[in-house]
């Protein structure tokens, strides 16, 4: 089955404390993005990767880093930068030639600060 | 900068009835206009995705509209059931080989059986 598998499904972080949310996709997707959404809010922008070894900031990258190291896999870090990092967090896949965009998404991680 | 937005934020329908979900983006220059089916605690499911040269997508019971001109799309479901009982999401794309989407806060659809 081809699709986006995020993990783990619940996170729970401690004050400054780092944690990493893994995305991984098999559906051969050039182009990776995370997003974030809180209750009452759209779903913003996180960080997005074009293509592997090259990503890009979103609208609210403040306190967050990722790598594409593989084109697979698109992990997010949240750092103990970010000061409300508690909320859903969704990554997506698009095949990212121009023209075919279509964005699949993922199960979802939700985060929560103890 | 674009706005999405979608109302009404809520909505309740009985069974069997026709409805029509609303988007309106302030930034007539898209890429294309994606609607999306979200359950509680889920990801977000892609229903349709329409081109900014074109005007409608059908899939199934599901009709979407998109006029560019006036910035507006609308998601028609025919012959609502519970099985459609979701919040429903709009996204506009920015363009470009990554398309980057900009959504609306969404509708929240209950049907009643």
């Amino acid at each position: 089955d081809g699709g986006i598998t995020q993990s783990p499904k619940y996170l729970f972080r401690k004050e400054g404390q780092n944690v990493t949310l893994s995305c991984e996709q098999n559906l051969n997707h050039d182009a990776m993005y995370w997003y974030r959404q809180d209750p009452g809010q759209g779903l913003r922008l996180i960080y997005y990767s074009q293509i592997v070894n090259d990503f890009q900031k979103g609208d609210i990258a403040e306190g967050y880093s990722v790598s594409r190291e593989k084109k697979e896999s698109f992990p997010l870090t949240v750092t103990s930068a970010q000061k409300n990092p508690t909320a859903f967090y969704l990554c997506a896949s698009s095949i990212g030639y121009r023209g075919i965009t279509e964005a699949f998404f993922g199960q979802g991680t939700r985060l929560t600060v103890v | 900068k674009q706005e999405v937005t979608q109302i009404p934020a809520a909505l309740s329908v009985p069974e069997g009835e026709n409805l029509v979900l609303n988007c309106s983006f302030t930034d007539s220059a898209i890429y294309n206009l994606q609607w999306f089916r979200q359950d509680p605690g889920k990801g977000l499911t892609s229903l349709l995705l329409i081109q900014s040269s074109q005007r409608e997508q059908t899939s199934g019971r599901l009709n979407a509209s998109l006029d560019k001109s006036s910035g507006r799309s609308t998601l028609y479901i025919a012959a609502s059931q519970p099985g459609d009982s979701a919040t429903y999401l709009c996204a506009v794309g920015r363009g470009g080989a990554t398309n980057k989407l900009i959504f609306g806060t969404g509708t929240l659809l209950a049907v009643q059986p």
